[in-house]
């Protein structure tokens, strides 16, 4: 059973509108990822957080933000949506400390249709 | 820049048979790669971990292999169940100083194992 946790799972949404993406781990880990997946498609990764207030852009351009108040909560926020913002949203995590053979910890993930 | 490759892209077999997935990679010089497991619509399990300096890790019916130095690993399912039916991914994990933490996906292998 998933210790990360997803909200909301489906959001339908208009064009403009402001939205924000929940993710909550209840792990303690430090690292936290959101990646991006279209249907049949690569996991590409928009951000990533190495610990509290500490975030980085991925590999792929994201319009949105994130932020890291606390270690268990890395929200995604978008300020505009768009249709091109019409994707599936994952976040991750792993466990605390400097060695990077851990397996990443997925939630649900969060469908998001912009309309 | 790392390619992930997993072929083929869809496979059904019977219940009960063995099979064997595919992924290879461009880069070798990798830190450890991973396969996963995502259900429909839901995020993504992490199956096996493999550090570079590993040959194979097993799992109960799984068992993953590395050959780092032709760019290739394989997953291969045991007596294969209705319940095994997923896609099945591949990433690789960058092994340069500090982008470690990122990883970089396949798009992913669709298995149908049929009663």
């Amino acid at each position: 059973e998933a210790d990360i946790y997803q909200t909301p799972r489906y959001l339908v949404i208009g064009t403009g509108k402001k939205i924000t993406l929940e993710c909550s781990q209840t792990m303690g880990h430090d690292k936290m990822y959101w990646y991006q997946q279209d249907p049949g498609m690569e996991l590409h990764l928009i951000h990533y957080s190495y610990g509290v207030n500490s975030t980085e852009k991925g590999d792929l351009s994201s319009e949105s933000t994130v932020s890291r108040i606390r270690t268990e909560h890395f929200p995604l926020t978008l300020e505009s949506a768009r249709p091109s913002h019409t994707s599936q949203y994952l976040c991750a995590s792993s466990v605390t400390g400097s060695s990077y053979n851990s397996p990443l910890h997925f939630g649900n993930g969060t469908r998001l249709t912009v309309t | 820049k790392q390619e992930v490759t997993q072929i083929p892209a869809a496979l059904s077999v019977p219940e009960g048979e063995n099979l064997v997935l595919n992924c290879s990679f461009t880069d070798s010089a990798i830190y450890n790669l991973q396969w996963f497991r995502q259900d429909p619509g839901k995020g993504l399990t992490s199956l096996l971990l493999i550090q570079s300096s590993q040959r194979e890790q097993t799992s109960g019916r799984l068992n993953a292999s590395l050959d780092k130095s032709s760019g290739r690993s394989t997953l291969y399912i045991a007596a294969s169940q209705p319940g095994d039916s997923a896609t099945y991914l591949c990433a690789v994990r960058r092994n340069s100083g500090g982008s470690n933490y990122k990883l970089t996906f396949g798009k992913g292998t669709l298995l149908t194992v049929n009663p």
